[in-house]
């Protein structure tokens, strides 16, 4: 167990739709990243905050939003969900420049 | 632009074998490297780190600054080391991961 937690496992929804996902990193940990796993594009970064702020980008979509509260639990919002969504998304944190721990993941089905 | 390459999408051996997964990248200034270990699609977790130059589960891999090489060594394989094995440095300035397209290691008995 890394420490990291995502809600939910599984989230099934249908196209158009919009849905959340939530982690919350490892006690002390400042930074979070956000990571989309697909079949076709493998593993890629999409986001990181780090003390609640927006630190680093990826390839995300103008359609996915994420942010990081106070209490350095961070969402992904993911919104007019296409087909090509769906994926394993995890979640990552650290301290800012140590090793990241990552979360179980969130499995998405857009059907 | 910084790239890692795994070369081998499948890498099949026999238990007791030694294996070798390959992991080449491009980058500028002084990379930092991790594998990490997916197990049948769960967490990806941390197999090495370049920087600590430890041993976990038998496995060891040496940063070839010359080959631009991180190559994840085991000298013989288990049964429970079949998984996906991914490359990933650091990406200078941000800490993100750049991770490989991953070698999938299947060991047979």
């Amino acid at each position: 167990d890394s420490g990291v937690t995502q809600t939910p496992k599984h989230l099934i929804t249908a196209t158009g739709q919009r849905v959340t996902l939530r982690c919350s990193p490892r006690s002390g940990d400042l930074s979070v990243y956000w990571y989309q796993q697909s079949l076709d594009q493998g593993l890629q970064f999409l986001i990181q905050y780090y003390n609640g702020e927006e630190r680093a980008k990826g390839n995300i979509l103008e359609r996915f939003s994420a942010q990081q509260f106070p209490d350095l639990h961070s969402e992904l919002n993911l919104s007019s969900l296409e087909l090509g969504d769906s994926a394993l998304y995890f979640c990552a944190s650290s301290t800012l420049t140590d090793t990241q721990y990552f979360g179980p993941g969130t499995r998405l089905t857009v059907l | 632009a910084q790239r890692v390459t795994q070369p081998e999408k499948l890498l099949s051996v026999f238990k007791g074998a030694p294996v070798e997964l390959k992991c080449n990248y491009s980058y500028s200034g002084s990379p930092e490297l991790f594998w990490y270990v997916q197990y049948s699609r769960q967490r990806l977790q941390l197999l090495l780190r370049h920087i600590s130059r430890e041993s976990i589960k038998g496995f060891t891999a040496d940063l070839n600054k010359g080959e631009t090489s991180f190559h994840l060594k085991k000298p013989f394989a288990q049964e429970e080391d079949s998984a996906m094995y991914y490359c990933a440095p650091l990406s200078g300035g941000y800490n993100k991961l750049i991770f490989g397209a991953g070698t999938r290691l299947a060991v047979h008995p």
